[in-house]
This record gives structure tokens, sequence and C-alpha cells, in this order.
């Protein structure tokens, strides 16, 4: 099975900062990688598939990149609604979540 | 637009059973892979099943391999999820999720949940 291992678990961070989350792959998984935004009581929202190709309707400011095994999602300039808690997820091979990056507006 | 209406959760004691039922609309339903995700209460995300667009191929996360049933029924436009000998750790909100549109995997659209109990 393909383990997902993101970091960090949680961050601190001030609007406008710019700010990165990461996630590691267990073996490669070319670009199949996308990342998901959720708020508390709330439905996963897709942000990030194939590693780095941006949702329709998710903000520029959501950037994804990587390849292989390693993999970062940026916040180019942070915003007070992007206070959520952040996932990654393979489908190279069935499916696996990262355990989640909560981030926090200071 | 997009809808998935999940429905079905509950209370149940362990060793029991429930059948979730995902009601689709907005979109041609037979033309999706379709998945159910699962959230127990204050943790992370973790996949559960996925079938293929018509019905005939399916994919259960261990954890539930044996005991869940994800099953479509393309004429009602509903997705399922049976689950049988149901265990304390399986109590979560419960979401099933569409793919995207080039079949890869990624989960494009989502319900809104439905809550599973397992106590006694």
């Amino acid at each position: 099975d393909i383990q997902m291992t993101q970091s960090p678990s949680t961050l601190s961070a001030s609007v406008g900062d710019r700010v990165t989350i990461t996630c590691r792959a267990s073996q490669s998984i070319s670009d199949w990688l996308a990342w998901y935004q959720q708020k508390p009581g709330k439905a996963p929202k897709l942000l990030i598939y194939k590693a780095s190709s941006l949702e329709s309707g998710v903000p520029s400011r959501f950037s994804g990149s990587g390849s292989g095994t390693e993999f970062t999602l940026t916040i180019s300039s942070l915003q007070p609604d992007d206070s959520a808690t952040y996932y990654c997820q393979q489908y190279n091979s069935y499916s696996t979540f990262g355990q989640g990056t909560k981030l926090v507006i200071k | 637009e997009v809808q998935l209406v999940e429905s079905g959760g509950g209370l149940v004691q362990p060793g029991g059973s429930l059948r979730l039922s995902c009601a689709a609309s907005g979109f041609t339903f037979s033309k999706y892979w379709m998945h159910w995700v699962r959230q127990a209460p204050g943790k992370g995300l973790v996949w559960v099943s996925r079938i293929n667009k018509d019905g005939s191929g399916t994919s259960h996360a261990d954890s539930v391999k044996g005991r869940f049933t994800i099953s479509r029924d393309n004429a009602k436009n509903t997705l399922y999820l049976q689950m049988n000998s149901l265990r304390v750790e399986d109590t979560a909100v419960y979401y099933c999720a569409r793919e995207g549109d080039d079949d890869s995997g990624y989960l494009k659209d989502w319900g809104q949940g439905t809550v599973v109990t397992v106590s006694s």
C-alpha cells in the first residue's frame, strides 16, 4: 500500500504570507496527486489535481508542484478564508489520503 | 449543478448492518467512477471503496474488505454501500464522491456526508 505523509501537521501563518505544505509518497506515484481543502463540518473541496492542475473556480493563489514522491501545495498570499485543513491524495494505486495539515490564521 | 445526496446513516450496534445510498443528479451518472470516503470524528479522510462506470469492477480498502460492498444502479442514478459486521471503529461520516472527467481517480464532487455511529 502507498503511504502519504504530510508536513507540517499544523501551520500558523499571517494574512499575506506565502505558505507551503508538503506531501511525500512512500513510492513513486508519478503526478497522480490531488489536494483538497476541508472546513469544519463541510465536505472536502478539490483544489488541485494531477499534481499541478488548478480546479476550475479555485483562486489562482493556490498552486501545486512535484512528481514522483515529493509534492507541495503553495498558497501565494494567505487570505482569511484559507483557514482550513488540507489533504493530499494519491490515486496512482487505489487511493490514499495524507493525514492532513491544519492551517490557522494568526 | 452536480448534486450528491447521501442517506441511510444512523445508530447501529456492533455486528449490525446498514446500507448507505447516494442519490446523484446534474450529470450523467453512468459515465463516472464513484467512491466512498469516510472520516472518523476529529480524524482525517480515509478512502473506503470505488466502483467503475457499469458496476462490474469494485475495490475496497483492506479495513473493510469482506464486510462492505459498493454497488450502483445506473437506472436509478444511485450509489450504495452495504456495510455488514459493523465495528465501533467504523463510526464516521461517510461521503460519496464523483471522479473527475478523465477517469483518473481524483474526486471532483462530494456529497454532504451521512453519519454512521456504531455503539452498544
